[in-house]
């Protein structure tokens, strides 16, 4: 079974550009969640989604950000403009509504702003 | 307020020698589930175990054990006879039952030399 698949793995930019990462969850699971992971802060949640449906964007870190899921198997997490300090490993997971049920991540992509 | 905590920032050991990972959480909910992440040099975040608050048995798999005791909050991780390959950074969280977030201690990085 393929598990979370996230593009790109790597992605360099010039600040002020537009950045997309993406990412296929787990078929049949209907939550998503999008991380950032830094030195300085370790992992972070950034949006959360149940049944494509945006429920906690508390995480995200400003309006630079923005994150959608138009369908089951699709999400994306866009930033614009990039700036230095976004540099980082998102990373998505998904896993199914059962509380019992565990997130499973991507291998992320990890993003250099130049 | 939930909180994890994983006091090791960092640990050295020779192969074959046995390792404890130590995992302290605080929670006021009366049930929730316990984590254990594996995050490799190459970057991805792989699941180890998921404990449920009401199943306090220990765990063996293989060289891996987890010791859960929910009178010290505790959700230790033992590797017996170490191998270069189990060198990674060990992410215990905690997520309450029911609940969507996951929260993630710091991490516990892993040497394991020749």
């Amino acid at each position: 079974d393929a598990g979370v698949i996230q593009s790109p793995r790597h992605e360099v930019t010039e600040m002020g550009q537009e950045v997309t990462l993406r990412c296929k969850p787990i078929s049949g699971h209907n939550s998503l969640f999008w991380y950032r992971q830094t030195m300085m802060r370790g992992l972070e949640l950034l949006i959360y989604f149940n049944n494509n449906v945006p429920i906690d964007d508390s995480g995200m870190p400003e309006d630079r950000f923005s994150a959608k899921m138009p369908n089951a198997s699709f999400s994306t997490l866009k930033i614009q403009p990039s700036e230095p300090r976004d540099s980082a490993v998102y990373f998505c997971a998904s896993r199914t509504r059962e509380s019992t049920d565990t997130q499973y991540f991507g291998p992320g992509t990890r993003l250099t702003v130049l | 307020a939930q909180k994890v905590t994983q006091a090791q920032t960092e640990i050295s050991v020779v192969e074959k020698e046995d390792v404890t990972l130590d995992c302290v959480y605080e929670t006021r909910d009366t049930t929730y589930y316990l984590f254990w992440y594996k995050q490799p040099p190459s970057g991805e975040l792989v699941f180890l175990i998921r404990r449920n608050s009401f199943d306090e048995q220990n765990e063996i798999s293989g060289r891996y054990s987890w010791n859960f005791q929910k009178s010290t909050s505790s959700f230790n991780f033992t590797i017996t006879a170490s191998q270069v390959v189990d060198s990674a950074v060990y992410f215990c969280a905690l997520r309450r039952t029911g609940g969507f977030k996951t929260i993630f201690g710091a991490g516990t990085r892993l040497f394991v030399k020749a």
